[in-house]
């Protein structure tokens, strides 16, 4: 089974950038996974989704602060000039035929 | 503009059922895989399940197989959430989302609340 692992928390300055990992398991190091944010009190909303090579597509509206790399096993999302809307828990989600899987989440808090 | 609306969440006791939906527009229902995902309070996201285009293919997570049914009416354009056997662990919001590339949610709903008592 596919895991993601994800650090639970991070914290940034406001106009600062950060960047959140995702780790596939090594057996599944080649998936491609998409990025949700979840601001409190609200419904998911999806990002991107990263293969190994990078991004592939990036959801409605979403701003140019937000990008995606891939290294290996990890993908990452990164935030530049953080604002205070993106105080949110981020996930990491891959899929294969009869499963989807969600990483922990990270909490991000923007000081 | 998509829409993704859920209803029927509540308060129900611990082996009790019930039945969510969700209406959908702004988009072809019937051309989308469909995904119901929970967030337990203090938890993280957890996709529960989801359906083909057709509804000739469904996939549950282990922890609902056998007490949860996913369902679509694409005359309709609404999904669909039977729960049977409800547990305290199944208390949650429960998102409706239109997959993307059969793959991913890249549309969600705001959610509607399912408090299990015991």
């Amino acid at each position: 089974q596919v895991v993601l692992t994800q650090s639970p928390s991070a914290s940034a300055s406001l106009g600062a950038s950060v960047k959140l990992t995702c780790t596939l398991s090594s057996a599944h190091s080649s998936y491609s996974i998409a990025w949700h944010q979840q601001q409190p009190e609200k419904g998911p909303r999806y990002l991107m989704d990263l293969n190994s090579a990078g991004i592939h597509n990036k959801g409605d509206g979403i701003p140019d602060r937000f990008s995606g790399s891939s290294s290996g096993a990890e993908r990452y999302l990164t935030i530049s000039s953080l604002q205070s809307e993106d105080e949110a828990d981020y996930y990491c989600q891959t899929w294969g035929t009869g499963f989807r899987v969600f990483g922990g989440g990270t909490k991000l808090t923007v000081l | 503009e998509v829409q993704l609306v859920e209803s029927g969440g509540g308060l129900v006791q611990s082996g009790g059922s019930l039945r969510l939906s969700c209406a959908a527009s702004g988009f072809t229902f019937s051309s989308s895989w469909m995904s119901w995902v929970r967030r337990a309070p203090g938890k993280g996201l957890e996709w529960v399940a989801n359906i083909k285009q057709d509804g000739s293919e469904k996939y549950y997570v282990d922890s609902v197989k056998g007490r949860f049914t996913i369902s679509r009416d694409n005359a309709k354009n609404s999904l669909y959430l039977q729960m049977n056997s409800l547990r305290v662990e199944d208390s949650a919001v429960y998102y409706c989302a239109r997959e993307m590339s059969g793959a991913y949610p890249g549309y969600w709903g705001q959610g509607t609340l399912v408090t299990v008592s015991s």
